[in-house]
């Protein structure tokens, strides 16, 4: 069974900090990882995903996320943190080849402070 | 290009009333997807369809839950009667193959 784990359900990161969302992965397959971010009132937004290419992946909004099959984590990161990165971000795990049918990480709400 | 539509984005109902939920995918997706998240849950996944066939309804809770697709556009999601579980966000997306879907905002349903 494929599941994810999203470590820290709220982070608080100041304005220009790192920002990392932790997500970790169980796959009993080479596994299809995304992530996903939800402004307030909008729907999800793929932001990236990784499809067995290359292990470090660019997203939109200057997030990258890094595959590693040892540690079995898909870690997401953002060099600066910018006050428009606030919102809920999720990890998830496609469930088939289609990509579509997903498992997702319980959430981590991100607040950037000034 | 428009993105996903759900209709309405807030209801209310009282516990045994009926709610019909309603979706609107992207122009041209054949896959069509609604997954809920319940308050403090992971957002689960409920069903799939691929134009107007299900693929795939392992994530439906039970028998109050009805989904359709009408000709492999709109789709609804239909709760009859509504109980209080039932609560929650409900989110649909649509994809073409061989993408990630694209989700639209989500219909909030509160039943009291």
């Amino acid at each position: 069974a494929q599941s994810v784990t999203q470590l820290g359900s709220h982070v608080s990161v100041s304005e220009g900090a790192l920002v990392l969302l932790r997500c970790n992965y169980s796959s009993s397959v080479p596994p299809y990882l995304f992530w996903y971010v939800q402004y307030p009132n909008q729907g999800l937004q793929l932001l990236l995903k990784y499809t067995s290419a290359a292990t470090l992946v660019k997203g939109i909004n200057g997030f990258e996320a890094e595959f590693k099959k040892s540690e079995t984590s898909f870690h997401l990161t953002k060099p600066s943190a910018h006050m428009s990165d606030a919102a809920e971000y999720f990890c998830a795990v496609s469930l088939t080849d289609s990509w579509g049918k997903l498992q997702f990480g319980a959430g981590t709400q991100v607040v950037v402070t000034p | 290009e428009a993105g996903v539509t759900q209709f309405p984005s807030h209801s209310v109902i009282e516990k045994g009333q009926t709610v019909t939920l309603r979706c609107d995918p992207i122009s041209g997706h054949d896959n069509l997807y609604w997954y809920r998240r319940v308050m403090g849950k992971e957002i689960k996944f409920l069903l799939h369809f691929v134009k107007e066939s299900k693929q795939d309804e392992s994530g439906m809770p039970n028998n109050r839950f009805l989904a359709e697709r009408t000709g492999g556009t709109y789709s609804t999601l239909k709760v009859q009667p509504a109980e209080l579980e039932d609560s929650g966000v409900y989110f649909c997306a649509s994809s073409q193959d061989p993408r990630p879907p694209f989700f639209g905002p989500g219909t909030r349903l509160t039943v009291l």
